[in-house]
């Protein structure tokens, strides 16, 4: 069964050092989304990412968020200088079509800032 | 505002009995709801989903119910098994269906 792949498994960061999380959407994929889930805490929308723009995003992905898809195969979301806060697990997901049907999560990224 | 709630943190069952897992939601207009399952180091994973104009949608051992008069999500697993311990995440959208809101979890401990 195809998987969203994202990499490293787990990051850890110093405070103010700039982050890239990685992730391979599944390949026949347009549609592709970050989310977080900080510790013990509901998973939160980040970004949703369609034709290579931004088509919608939350009030937690400020300036310091950035995402990419900087080739045919990987999707990046960039921190640039990270906080103690920004501490979570990211999730990687991608869909083909424009809603909730096969919309497939990857298995995250934990980061770590310390 | 939206806002998307459960009403237990946790929920131990035993094996082979029923399982119910509840959802609050304060968004009339959400289109469709999800129900995830979050087993540990994993992404939520998609298990079912129904529309607002329906009440009820039934797949493999599992059942939501929906009910608009009092807002309120259900999920229903029936003989319930080890391997359905997990965080269950109800989550709603709308709008374009870009984004999914989640829920808070509830913890599902399977006993054997």
């Amino acid at each position: 069964e195809p998987e969203v792949t994202q990499t490293p498994s787990h990051q850890v960061t110093q405070m103010g050092q700039e982050v890239i999380l990685r992730c391979v959407p599944i390949s026949n994929h347009l549609y592709f989304y970050w989310y977080r889930q900080i510790l013990g805490q509901k998973v939160e929308f980040l970004v949703s990412f369609y034709n290579n723009e931004i088509s919608e995003k939350s009030e937690i992905f400020d300036d310091q968020f950035s995402v990419e898809r900087p080739d045919g195969s990987n999707f990046t979301l960039k921190i640039r200088s990270t906080k103690l806060e920004d501490s979570a697990m990211y999730f990687c997901a991608s869909s083909e079509w424009q809603g909730v049907y096969g919309y497939t999560f990857g298995s995250g990224t934990r980061l770590t800032v310390v | 505002g939206e806002s998307v709630g459960l009403h237990l943190p946790t929920l131990s069952v035993q094996e082979g009995d029923n399982s119910i897992i509840n959802c609050a939601y304060s968004n009339s207009a959400s289109d469709y709801f999800i129900w995830y399952k979050q087993e540990s180091g994993k992404g939520p994973q998609f298990i079912i989903d129904i529309r607002s104009n329906m009440d009820k949608r039934q797949g493999q051992r599992v059942t939501v119910l929906l009910n608009k008069t009092v807002k309120h999500l259900s999920l229903q697993i029936a003989a319930t098994q080890p391997g359905d311990s997990a965080v269950y995440f109800c989550a709603e959208t709308s709008q374009g269906y870009q984004k999914v809101t989640f829920g808070t979890g509830t913890k599902l401990q399977v006993i054997p």
